[in-house]
């Protein structure tokens, strides 16, 4: 079964500093995609970053990153020059092949202080 | 990508009944997905609604308690029903995002707090 781990309940940074969050999942599959979101007080989710399994090149979307470790089965989060806007719940998530949802971790909270 | 309206955003409701949330995408999907995010916690699929059939539920949820829609290609409801404490939670709906291969686009989401 399908399983995302992040085990980083809360991360701190000061402002323009890079964080790099950590997840880890594991499959049986060979074929899945690898997600990053982000979720506010507001509650609402964002689309971040997204990495497929045979992507030969780690993702990028302007200041996100993933650090995708295929061996390791890890796909962290990096976040160049954190803002104070960044300050949010932060879920990695995975998606298996032939299967539309996605499994969630548990979250990492990041805090970004001036 | 699909723009996804979520309503109520937000509800404050007794104990022992029933609240329905709404979401209308402003393009047709095949696949609507809804989630609940209990206080602290991560997200969790309950069921996925496919138009013209009935929705699939995963392990821990039931039909009668979570009563799903899905009259067209852009909108579906999900039904709470004899809400007790332990449904408070965010509610969410999700649609596979539009013009990409992957990724998907969620609503504002539902807060709701059963008293």
């Amino acid at each position: 079964a399908q399983k995302i781990t992040q085990t980083q309940p809360g991360m701190f940074v000061q402002e323009k500093e890079a964080v790099t969050l950590d997840c880890t999942y594991d499959t049986s599959d060979q074929s899945y995609g690898l997600f990053w979101y982000k979720q506010p007080s507001s509650g609402e989710m964002i689309f971040l970053i997204y990495q497929g399994s045979y992507d030969e090149q780690n993702a990028t979307e302007g200041r996100y990153s993933l650090n995708f470790q295929k061996a390791r089965k890890s796909a962290n989060l990096v976040i160049s020059a954190s803002q104070l806007g960044d300050s949010a719940m932060y879920f990695c998530a995975m998606r298996e092949t032939g299967f539309q949802k996605l499994v969630f971790g548990t979250g990492t909270r990041l805090l970004v202080s001036p | 990508s699909a723009v996804i309206s979520q309503k109520p955003s937000r509800d404050i409701c007794q104990r022992g009944t029933s609240l329905t949330i709404q979401c209308q995408v402003d393009s047709q999907v095949t696949m609507m997905f809804w989630y609940r995010q209990q206080p602290g916690q991560s997200l969790t699929l309950i069921a996925t609604a496919n138009q013209g059939s009935e929705a699939t539920y995963e392990s821990g949820f039931v039909i009668d308690k979570f009563p799903i829609s899905r009259p067209n290609l852009t909108f579906s409801t999900l039904t709470v029903s004899n809400m007790s404490p332990e449904d408070s939670s965010i509610y969410l709906c999700s649609v596979p995002r539009t013009g990409v291969a992957y990724g998907y686009t969620f609503g504002s989401g539902t807060r709701l707090t059963v008293v």
